[in-house]
């Protein structure tokens, strides 16, 4: 258990709708990170918060957001659904803004099937 | 982000010790080497980083040749729990962002 929290663990909709997929960071840990995985495109980066600020982006589509609130938890918006946003969803948490010595924690994903 | 090349795909047998290779010819000196791993349907684990000098955890051990260029994930004792994808990846340590870029990794594949 990474101590990184992601709900819902599996979620089908239907192209057009919107969702939203939420993570709860490790306690203490001020940074979360937002991976989506396809089956052709591996593990792509798409956003990075920090103590509720945006850190860095990714290869994240304009129908998709995110944000990460007071009390650290984070959710990411994906709207105007397409088929091709079938994925897993993963989030992760690291303890600072990203020492790159320091690991990441990752959640068990969110499965996303738009059908 | 600088990259990295590893075998698409090992074969091990249980109880044998596993040498995964990482080869990373463009690291800058602020590069830390990560390694993760994917079990199935499970979110990636960190396995071990190192900047330099070989590590040792209790879950494998780092090596890292002397320019940087290339890297071994080494797992001593091979169990089936350790059939996963093994992803090298580079860490830069002088921005401002500490994203892991993720390739395509090695798979894993233990034999009983």
């Amino acid at each position: 258990d990474s101590g990184v929290t992601q709900t819902p663990k599996h979620l089908i909709t239907a192209t057009g709708q919107r969702v939203t997929l939420r993570c709860s960071p490790r306690s203490g840990d001020l940074s979360v990170y937002w991976y989506q995985q396809s089956l052709d495109q591996g593990l792509q980066f798409l956003i990075q918060y920090y103590n509720g600020e945006e850190r860095a982006k990714g290869n994240i589509l304009e129908r998709f957001s995110a944000q990460q609130f007071p009390d650290l938890h984070s959710e990411l918006n994906l709207s105007s659904l397409e088929l091709g946003d079938s994925a897993l969803y993963f989030c992760a948490s690291s303890a600072g803004q990203g020492f790159a010595g320091g690991e990441l924690f990752f959640g068990e994903g969110s499965r996303l099937t738009v059908l | 982000d600088a990259k990295t090349t590893q075998p698409n795909s090992m074969e091990s047998n249980e109880e044998e010790p596993v040498h995964l290779p990482c080869n990373h010819s463009t690291i800058s000196g602020t590069d830390y080497i990560h390694w993760y791993r994917q079990l199935p349907s499970q979110g990636p684990e960190y396995v071990i980083h190192g900047l330099t000098s070989n590590v040792n955890n209790r879950m494998a051990s780092l090596a890292i040749a002397e320019d940087r260029k290339s890297s071994t994930l080494i797992l001593h004792r091979a169990t089936l729990r350790d059939a996963a994808v093994y992803y090298c990846i580079l860490r830069d340590n002088g921005g401002s962002n500490y994203k892991l870029t993720f390739g395509k990794g090695t798979l894993l594949t233990v034999n009983p």
